[in-house]
């Protein structure tokens, strides 16, 4: 159980190009997604969190409306990166929390981003 | 007072040692800490995680142990294999539930 999949595993695309990637929970319903990015050997970072139903709440130094979030459904949440450059190539991650008392985060496999 | 430290930072084991991770953080309000195993270009993935009214908890080869009063909690990987060779990070969360992570450690488990 606690399965949650991202969709597309890479993408590389023209800079000025938007691209959307999915977080989906497949067997659980998720009150609340967060989506992070990681550098290469690096932690992650925290970008925003997403309730269903309401506006994300993005972390300091975080562009909003460069990094949109949209959390429509218990089993969904997208990112989609605005006007990307080479800058926003990163490795971007999304986590899924249950509802309830549940504080684990179950994470997906990662999205590859590369802007050429 | 939001920051986990975790050391060190790579480490390399023979198999069949014992691997040893250390977080501290300083945030008492700090209530839930999990492990994440990551490998390269994959999500992390949960190994376990425990709660400050436990000292210690143990799952197969993984144990946390965890000191409230010295505010550190600790990964131990017994008789360590060339399979757990990957990223280990450390995390820690109020009822906020967002995460605060350790900034990783580099685990290599020679054959």
């Amino acid at each position: 159980g606690a399965v949650v999949s991202q969709h597309p595993s890479r993408v590389i695309c023209k800079s000025g190009t938007s691209v959307k990637i999915e977080c989906r929970s497949l067997d659980f319903q998720a009150t609340t997604m967060f989506w992070y990015r990681q550098f290469p050997k690096q932690s992650l970072m925290l970008m925003a969190t997403s309730n269903e139903g309401s506006k994300a709440t993005y972390e300091q130094g975080v562009e909003k409306d460069k990094f949109l979030i949209n959390h429509a459904s218990l089993t969904l949440s997208t990112l989609t990166v605005t006007s990307a450059h080479p800058e926003d190539s990163s490795f971007y991650i999304c986590s899924a929390k249950a509802g309830g008392r549940g504080e684990t985060q179950y994470f997906g496999p990662g999205t590859r981003l590369l802007v050429l | 007072q939001q920051q986990v430290k975790q050391s060190p930072q790579s480490l390399i084991v023979q198999k069949g040692g014992i691997s040893i991770i250390n977080c501290a953080y300083e945030n008492t309000a700090f209530d839930y800490f999990p492990w994440y195993q990551q490998f390269p270009g994959k999500g992390p993935a949960l190994l376990i995680a425990i709660r400050p009214d436990v000292s210690e908890k143990k799952e197969g080869r993984f144990t946390i142990s965890f000191n409230k009063s010295a505010k550190q909690f600790s990964l131990h990987i017994m008789d360590s294999q060339p399979g757990d060779s990957a990223t280990y990070f450390c995390a820690a969360s109020t009822g906020t539930y967002k995460y605060i992570f350790g900034t990783g450690t580099r685990l290599k488990v020679l054959a």
